[in-house]
């Protein structure tokens, strides 16, 4: 089976800009999350999706939103882009739920100037 | 919510030593724990994870352990290679509700195998 995509791989925005992330689960798994890596505070989630609806999010602005198509791939926006939104934004993908195995994409590189 | 600690933050051995990592966590309901492996530049890759019902679990040099009542697991790699040089987390899978859960991770631990 093909892995876990993420695109685009990087992105140079501007602070007040607005971003989408697109990420395509392993074929079968369902449960899509969203993760922000970055040095100073490691892994952190940020919501999941299942079957088109967000079951879970994390403690992040409303500035951060989602949504899940009914193929399951996955869209993360962030507007009104900050300095500290500059990132690693990593989905991961599983069968049925968080509980699964999570698989992770390669991952988007935010850069906010 | 759910608290992760992991330790040390950074690790170095000899190869062909054995490192062993530890992690703690805050909530007693947290059932699952992956370890995952972040070479530099790649994505994160899971390498073993362990349920609640298990003690251990092991597959060729790694294995996990799990402690229920301290709330602590460890992962251990015996015969250490230079190409197990990552940054390994841990995680715990804290139930969100309506059927959700996320995983909470450590900081992660940096590990040197040197030749």
């Amino acid at each position: 089976k093909a892995g876990v995509t993420q695109t685009p791989r990087y992105l140079i925005k501007t602070r007040g800009q607005q971003v989408t992330l697109s990420c395509s689960p392993i074929s079968g798994h369902r449960s899509v999350s969203w993760y922000q890596q970055t040095p100073g505070q490691g892994l952190q989630f940020l919501f999941e999706y299942f079957s088109e609806t967000q079951r879970n999010k994390g403690n992040f602005p409303g500035r951060f939103s989602g949504r899940q198509f009914s193929n399951s791939r996955s869209e993360m926006n962030v507007s009104t882009l900050e300095l500290g939104d500059s990132a690693l934004y990593l989905c991961a993908s599983s069968f049925q739920t968080g509980n699964d195995e999570q698989y992770f994409g390669p991952g988007t590189r935010l850069t906010v100037t | 919510g759910e608290n992760v600690e992991q330790h040390p933050s950074t690790l170095s051995v000899q190869e062909g030593d054995s490192a062993v990592i530890k992690c703690t966590y805050s909530d007693s309901a947290s059932n699952y724990f992956p370890w995952y492996k972040q070479e530099l530049g790649k994505r994160p890759q899971l390498i073993i994870d362990i349920r609640s019902n298990v003690g251990e679990k092991k597959d060729q040099r790694i294995a996990v352990t799990l402690n229920k009542t301290a709330k602590h697991f460890s992962l251990h790699i015996t015969e250490t290679q230079p190409e197990d040089s990552a940054v390994y987390f841990c995680a715990a899978s804290y139930g969100g509700g309506a059927g959700s859960y996320q995983l909470t991770f450590g900081k992660g631990t940096k590990l040197s195998v040197i030749p």
